[in-house]
């Protein structure tokens, strides 16, 4: 059964790092997403993809934050600058279509020293 | 936005017991997902079910989207079933397609 992969599994940064977290969604999937979930927290949406452009993004989703589809298989989340509190479980998501079932990869724990 | 209300918060069974975990939502969805997350911090898809009722195994989901509440259903728990359960939605009004999750039920099964 198909399935979203994410890399690394744990990414351990220094403050004020760059980091990149990477994605390979589900082949022929045409929509991706980030979320993000604190330590004890509920997942919170940080962005959605479609097309080659950001069809949304939330209020955490500042210009510290980019998204991009290099190629034709992966999906990557760039922190610039990291702080301690991006510290979080790093989900990514894919659809088939905008209202259809979002597949989660396993997450990318970030924790930032 | 909307709200999405999960209860009860925590939850303690005894193995073999059965539970039901409810989800209210403040607004239309056309998408409901109910996901497990396990000890290691993966989100399991359970059930995609912006209506009707589905089964797979022990776990059943009920959705009535016109009261605006979702029901997961766990029989015969098992210790593996121990973690949380989310539930998310999206609205008919989102053009961007997120997912807002609720507060999750903490579940624990005894052995």
């Amino acid at each position: 059964e198909p399935e979203v992969t994410q890399t690394p599994s744990h990414q351990v940064t220094q403050m004020g790092q760059e980091v990149i977290l990477r994605c390979v969604p589900i082949s022929n999937h045409l929509y991706f997403y980030w979320y993000r979930q604190i330590l004890g927290q509920k997942v919170e949406f940080l962005v959605s993809f479609y097309n080659n452009e950001i069809s949304e993004k939330s209020e955490i989703f500042d210009d510290q934050f980019s998204v991009e589809r290099p190629d034709g298989s992966n999906f990557t989340l760039k922190i610039r600058s990291t702080k301690l509190e991006d510290s979080a479980m790093y989900f990514c998501a894919s659809g088939l279509a905008g209202a259809n079932e979002q597949f989660f990869g396993p997450g990318t724990r970030l924790t930032v020293l | 936005g909307i709200q999405v209300e999960q209860s009860p918060p925590d939850l303690i069974l005894q193995e073999g017991a059965n539970s039901t975990l409810r989800c209210n939502f403040s607004d239309s969805v056309n998408n409901l997902q109910w996901f497990h997350q396990n000890p290691w911090g993966q989100l399991i898809n359970l059930f995609y079910i912006p209506s009707g009722t589905k089964q797979n195994g022990r776990l059943s989901a009920t959705t009535v989207a016109t009261e605006r509440y979702s029901l997961l259903y766990i029989s015969s728990s098992q210790t593996t079933d121990s973690g949380v359960y989310f539930c998310a939605v999206r609205t008919h009004n989102n053009a961007g397609n997120m997912l807002t999750f609720g507060g999750g039920t903490r579940l624990m099964v005894k052995p």
